[in-house]
């Protein structure tokens, strides 16, 4: 059973840094995409970032693309997204999740989300 | 981008009641849409992708349609535990989402 726990989420100032975690199981490494996506309170779901399978490649979400960074430690099975120079438009629940070809691109598991609060 | 284009924003139905949400795709995307569904404080659960395939474990009154532009999901008879916010998403491109339809009891 893959289960995802983020990790990281908290209170920042304006342009500030943090780091999220997402601790994965081994497997989910080598067989899923990762991705982020968040949430702003009310609102509805925005996708932010993937990393493929691989590691080979990665994409961003055009409000987060030069600002935000996603990585991992395939040897802790962890999945990372650094945010920096953070808004207040970033305040949001962050959830990893993953994406297997055998759902057609949809994102199966999700974490239970870490909260991001971005204010001065 | 593909933008995806839900209604209606709101939904007031009551229980046994049969509901369809609708989703619009701004260009083509052949059968690559989820349908995910989410309660308060928790995190969105998947219930169908490819359009049309029922994710395991969930109960066969949830129905998805449609393909190209045009895509439907319906509950057949709403159940108490049915209430909740759904979203679509388009899984052609870097993802997007629908705004979503909350089901409220009437």
């Amino acid at each position: 059973q893959v289960q995802l726990v983020e990790s990281g989420g908290g209170v920042v100032q304006p342009g500030g840094s943090l780091r999220l975690s997402c601790a994965a199981s081994a497997s989910t490494f080598r067989s899923y995409a990762l991705h982020w996506v968040r949430q702003a309170p009310g609102k509805g779901l925005e996708w932010v970032a993937v990393l493929w399978s691989d590691g080979s490649n990665e994409n961003y979400a055009e409000s987060v693309r030069g600002r935000f960074t996603i990585s991992r430690d395939s040897s802790k099975s962890t999945l990372y997204l650094q945010m920096n120079s953070l808004r207040a438009e970033d305040t949001a629940v962050y959830y990893c999740t993953t994406e297997s070809s055998t759902y057609g691109g949809a994102f199966d598991i999700w974490g239970q989300g870490t909260m991001v609060t971005v204010a001065s | 981008d593909i933008q995806m284009i839900q209604s209606p924003p709101t939904l007031s139905a009551s229980v046994g009641d049969r509901v369809t949400i609708t989703c619009r795709a701004t260009q083509s995307i052949g059968s690559w849409l989820a349908w995910y569904q989410q309660k308060p404080g928790k995190a969105p659960k998947l219930l169908i992708y490819k359009a049309s395939t029922l994710e395991s474990g969930v109960p066969s009154r949830f129905s998805g349609g449609g393909s190209g532009t045009e895509f439907t999901l319906t509950i057949s008879s709403l159940q108490p535990e049915d209430f909740a916010t759904y979203y679509c998403q388009q899984c052609k491109s870097y993802p997007t989402f629908g705004g979503g339809t909350k089901v409220e009891i009437k």
